[in-house]
């Protein structure tokens, strides 16, 4: 059982906004740096955002990061039929003394 | 550009221990700058961060496997391993590797490998 708490789905249209949060507490998020991973069938999980709202080189700006107190949020805006994926976010839990990931968000592009 | 394979047996029988190893090309293990690191995918589940090694051959494990887990590095083959010993049905996942940058075992995780099955059946 994850210590972080990701919605397990979301959906909206090609083009528009999408927000995936992740909750977590003082052991976590409210302390540590959030880093947030795409996952498509079959493939290797990819780095969207690291240190809580920073983009790798070669990630669209389409994608965001964010953080405020114990919850960080990941936003997708223009979105793609290629972005259907889940979507995980991570960070240290000084409590499990273990970095922890959150159950994963499947997000579907209607 | 750093890049990262995994190998090793897809299938096991309970009590076994599994091995694998993580292939680094495009950069070396030594001064690449990362925590060598695996984590798995159970069936259906989310990620599970299993532990690291550094060239030093210095290690962090997550407590959950510490009694079970090693993870070890050749830099002479540029490579890594996992060994996780006394394994179960519960063992049964995709194990991914990969390199973690930023604080030891507190930052993100950039470069990973595709991922290999391992079944654990009787």
């Amino acid at each position: 059982q994850s210590v972080l708490t990701q919605p397990p789905s979301v959906s909206a249209a090609p083009g528009q906004t999408v927000t995936i949060s992740c909750s977590g507490s003082s052991s976590n998020i409210g302390n540590n740096f959030v880093s947030w991973y795409q996952h498509l069938p079959g493939a290797a999980p990819k780095l969207l955002i690291y240190e809580d709202h920073k983009r790798p080189s070669g990630i669209p700006e389409r994608f965001s990061g964010s953080k405020s107190g114990t919850s960080a949020t990941l936003g997708i805006t223009g979105l793609q039929t290629g972005d259907e994926a889940d979507y995980y976010c991570g960070a240290w839990d000084s409590s499990l003394s273990a970095f922890d990931f959150g159950g994963g968000t499947r997000l579907t592009v209607l | 550009q750093v890049q990262l394979q995994e190998s090793g047996p897809g299938l096991l029988k309970p009590s076994q221990t599994l091995s694998l190893t993580c292939n680094v090309s495009g950069g070396s293990i030594i001064n690449s700058g990362y925590y060598w690191s695996w984590l798995r995918q159970h069936p259906g589940k989310g990620l599970e961060w299993m532990g690291y090694v550094f060239f030093s051959g210095s290690t962090f494990y997550n407590p959950s496997l510490k009694s079970r887990l090693t993870i070890s590095v050749d830099t002479s083959k540029n490579q890594f391993s996992l060994r996780l010993i006394s394994v179960t049905a519960a063992d049964t996942a995709v194990y991914y590797c990969a390199g973690q940058r930023g604080p030891p075992a507190r930052g993100w995780f950039d470069p990973w490998g595709q991922g290999a099955l391992v079944t654990v059946s009787s």
